[in-house]
């Protein structure tokens, strides 16, 4: 069974950094490519960006290049999203997703919720 | 990059049927889109992949209340025999070249 478990939620202050984590089991982890979603409080999902840890090569959105970093470590079968400066405006739950046997993203992990207040 | 447009919300009687919509932008009539279902305070939730001719693939799990149909940029989800439980949020999803994009969601209510 696939399963994508992400780490606990965690409040910051502005400025502090963050790195939050997504471990996959039950499949070959350096195979699928993984993404991260956002979701601000009350609003849609909005797509920040996707690793293949196989060969690390990530491609980010536009909206989101430059102000996370996605990364992955096949050893231990977990990605990454990292920020080295957050924002209040970073407040979100955020949640990997990986893509199914087509393209679609096709299983979700339960999500993070981050929280930056000073 | 593809636009993904859907309704903000839709309402139907328990144990009636409801459709979704989601529209792709000119252009990107043909692309293959997925649905996700978000009950509140979870986690989405994938549902299907449908494709522009209308066939579709439901994830493990997924009742057959859920099906898609598809006619020309619209794709459609209808769930019938509507349930408590399928008061949710639902957003289409759609990719190109390793970039994905969603939909705004369109919020279901039960009656």
């Amino acid at each position: 069974e696939v399963q994508l478990v992400q780490s606990g939620a965690e409040v910051k202050k502005p400025g502090e950094s963050l790195k939050i984590s997504c471990k996959g089991s039950g499949y070959s982890f350096t195979s699928y490519w993984i993404g991260w979603v956002r979701q601000m409080p009350g609003k849609g999902l909005e797509w920040m960006g996707i690793i293949y840890p196989g060969d690390s090569d990530t491609r980010y959105s536009p909206s989101f290049q430059g102000q996370v970093t996605i990364s992955a470590d096949k050893s231990i079968s977990t990605a990454y999203l990292q920020w080295s400066s957050l924002k209040a405006s970073d407040t979100a739950m955020y949640y990997c997703a990986r893509r199914g046997d087509g393209y679609n993203l096709g299983y979700w992990g339960q999500g993070t919720l981050v929280t930056v207040s000073s | 990059q593809p636009v993904l447009t859907q309704s903000s919300s839709a309402s139907a009687s328990l144990g009636s049927s409801v459709k979704l919509t989601c529209t792709l932008s000119s252009g990107h009539s043909s692309y293959i889109i997925a649905w996700h279902q978000q009950q509140p305070g979870k986690a989405p939730r994938y549902l299907m992949k449908l494709e522009g001719s209308g066939s579709y693939n439901r994830g493990s799990g997924v009742p057959d209340r859920f099906s898609g149909s598809s006619s020309g940029a619209d794709r459609y989800l209808t769930i019938s025999n509507l349930q408590s439980e399928d008061e949710a949020d639902y957003y289409c999803e759609t990719w190109d070249s390793n970039t994905y994009v969603f939909g705004t969601g369109t919020k279901v209510s039960v009656l």
